[in-house]
C-alpha cells in the first residue's frame, strides 16, 4: 500500500513553455500533498504544501505565479511550471500524506526530471 | 528555519559490515522518519518513529527515537550491495501541517 505515482517521469521542453506534472496517491487518500525540488547531490527542498480545495502554501522564495499548484481531490495534485527557463531544470518530487487519520508518514512519488532547453 | 544535522555525509564500507548514521536537531520533533533514495528515484520510507525512546526494526534496519526527541539514529546490519544509496532523516514538528524537515543525507557506498 501507500503508493504515489507521478507523471511524466521525464520531460524535455523549450524555454518559455509550460509543463504540468501530476501526482496521485493510488491506494490512499492523503491529508496533504507536498512538492519538492531536488538539485544534484542535495537534499529535498520543499516548495509548497497543498491541501485539497484550498490554496497552496508556498515556501519563502518560491514564486507562486511560476509554480502553479492545483489540488483537485484527496488523491490528485498538479504542479505547473509556467514559462519554464533553463534554471528551472531540476528533479521535482511530490509526496502525499499522511493517509487520512493515520500517523504522520509521507510517501513520495518517483520524481519527474525536467530539462528546459 | 528548522534544521537537522545528519552525519556522516558519506560512508564507504565493505559488504557485511554494520553501518550507523544519526540526526540531531536543535528543537523537538513529534515524529522521525528515515528514507532511502536511489539515484533518479523518489525517497522510500524505511522506518517511522513516533515515541521518545522508541526502537523499531525493519529487517536489517533498526532506528531509535531519542529520549530528548531531538535526535535519532539508523543502523544497518550486515550491509549488502543493494544498500547503496542516500539515506535521509526527516522530522515532523507538531502543528506544522505535517511538513517534513530533512537532513542533508548520508551517501552510503558498499564495496562487494
Amino acid at each position: 500500500g501507500a503508493v504515489v505515482s507521478q507523471h511524466p517521469s521525464r520531460v524535455i521542453c523549450k524555454s518559455g513553455t509550460s509543463v504540468k506534472i501530476e501526482c496521485r496517491s493510488l491506494d490512499f487518500q492523503a491529508t496533504t500533498m507536498f512538492w519538492y525540488r531536488q538539485f544534484p547531490k542535495q537534499s529535498l527542498m520543499l516548495m509548497a504544501t497543498s491541501n485539497e480545495g484550498s490554496k497552496a502554501t508556498y515556501e519563502q522564495g518560491v514564486e507562486k505565479d511560476k509554480f502553479l499548484i492545483n489540488h483537485a481531490s484527496l488523491t490528485l495534485s498538479t504542479l505547473t511550471v509556467t514559462s519554464a527557463h533553463p534554471e528551472d531544470s531540476s528533479f521535482y518530487i511530490c509526496s502525499a500524506g499522511p493517509a487520512l487519520g493515520v500517523g504522520y508518514e509521507q510517501f513520495f512519488g518517483p520524481g519527474t526530471r525536467l530539462t528546459v532547453l | 528555519g528548522q534544521q537537522l544535522n545528519q552525519s556522516p555525509q558519506s560512508m564507504f564500507i565493505q559488504e557485511g559490515e554494520d553501518v550507523s548514521m544519526n540526526c540531531t536537531s536543535s528543537s523537538i520533533f513529534n515524529t522521525w522518519l528515515w528514507y532511502k533514495q536511489d539515484p533518479g528515484e523518489g525517497p522510500v520510507l524505511l522506518i517511522a518513529l513516533y515515541k521518545a525512546g522508541e526502537l523499531t526494526s525493519n529487517g536489517r534496519l533498526t532506528a531509535q527515537f531519542g529520549i530528548t526527541r531531538k535526535d535519532s539514529f539508523l543502523n544497518i546490519s550486515a550491509s549488502i550491495p543493494s544498500d547503496v544509496g542516500i539515506y535521509f532523516c526527516a522530522g515532523v514538528e507538531g502543528g506544522s501541517n505535517y511538513k517534513l524537515t530533512f537532513g542533508k543525507g548520508t551517501l552510503l557506498t558498499v564495496n562487494p
